[in-house]
């Protein structure tokens, strides 16, 4: 299985900053023959169940605000919220979908300072 | 705007089979693949396999020799079994659905249901 490894475990962030997680794949996740990286990222708030927000590495799901935003290729990603909303708080998941089965990151969870 | 539901027993004995159901709703199953993944409290997500519209299956290794997921086309509901279930087992359970086009990008989601593994 291709593991998954997000740093860091938890940040705190204050309102209106930057918050910024990476997610590492044991090997890589692209796609030569399409130059797609199969790399999505998930917001889980407490009590619900995950909302994919970022798919293909940097592509936004429909209606998710501009604030999120994906990036990295191969092993190395990157998920950034670009200004801290209190809606935000929530652990965030890398997945990796390039190989079966797909795997999880071991989340971070995003708080206010 | 497709809906998914889970529903089944909330307790299940040590040894005994892990039967849920997710319903779908304001869409057809008869698109689409449908996944289980589950979420031992307070810890990460697993996912436990698919059935696609036609019916073909795919399972997490980990957990290829006790679990079967069906479909059933004529409920709109798509279902899990565990079988041999131990207390590791307990866990929230989803299901999920993903386009064919993207089988493992998750975008419809259930609200979960809590199966624990007691006697």
């Amino acid at each position: 299985d291709i593991v998954m490894t997000q740093s860091p475990d938890s940040l705190a962030v204050s309102l209106d900053e930057r918050a910024t997680i990476n997610c590492k794949s044991s090997q890589s996740v692209l796609y030569s023959s399409n130059n797609k990286n199969y790399l999505a990222w998930y917001q889980q708030k407490p009590g619900q169940p995950p909302r994919l927000l970022i798919s293909w590495a940097s592509i936004r799901e429909s209606g998710v605000p501009d604030r999120f935003s994906g990036s990295g290729s191969g092993t190395d990603f990157t998920f950034t919220i670009s200004s801290l909303q209190t809606e935000d708080v929530a652990v965030y998941y890398c997945q990796q979908y390039y190989g079966t089965p797909p795997t999880f990151g071991q989340g971070t969870k995003v708080e206010i300072k | 705007q497709v809906q998914l539901q889970e529903s089944g027993p909330g307790l299940v004995k040590p040894s005994e089979t892990l039967s849920l159901t997710c319903t779908v709703s304001g869409g057809s199953i008869n698109s689409d693949y449908w996944s289980w993944i589950r979420q031992p409290p307070g810890k990460g997500l697993e996912w436990i396999g698919y059935v696609s519209y036609t019916g073909s299956t795919n399972y997490n290794p980990s957990l290829k020799s006790r679990v079967t997921i069906s479909l059933d086309m004529s409920k709109n509901h798509f279902s899990l079994r565990l079988r041999s279930v131990t207390a590791a087992d307990t866990a929230i359970y989803y299901c999920a659905g993903a386009p064919d086009r993207d089988v493992y990008n998750f975008d419809h989601w259930g609200p979960g249901t809590l199966v624990t593994v007691s006697s």
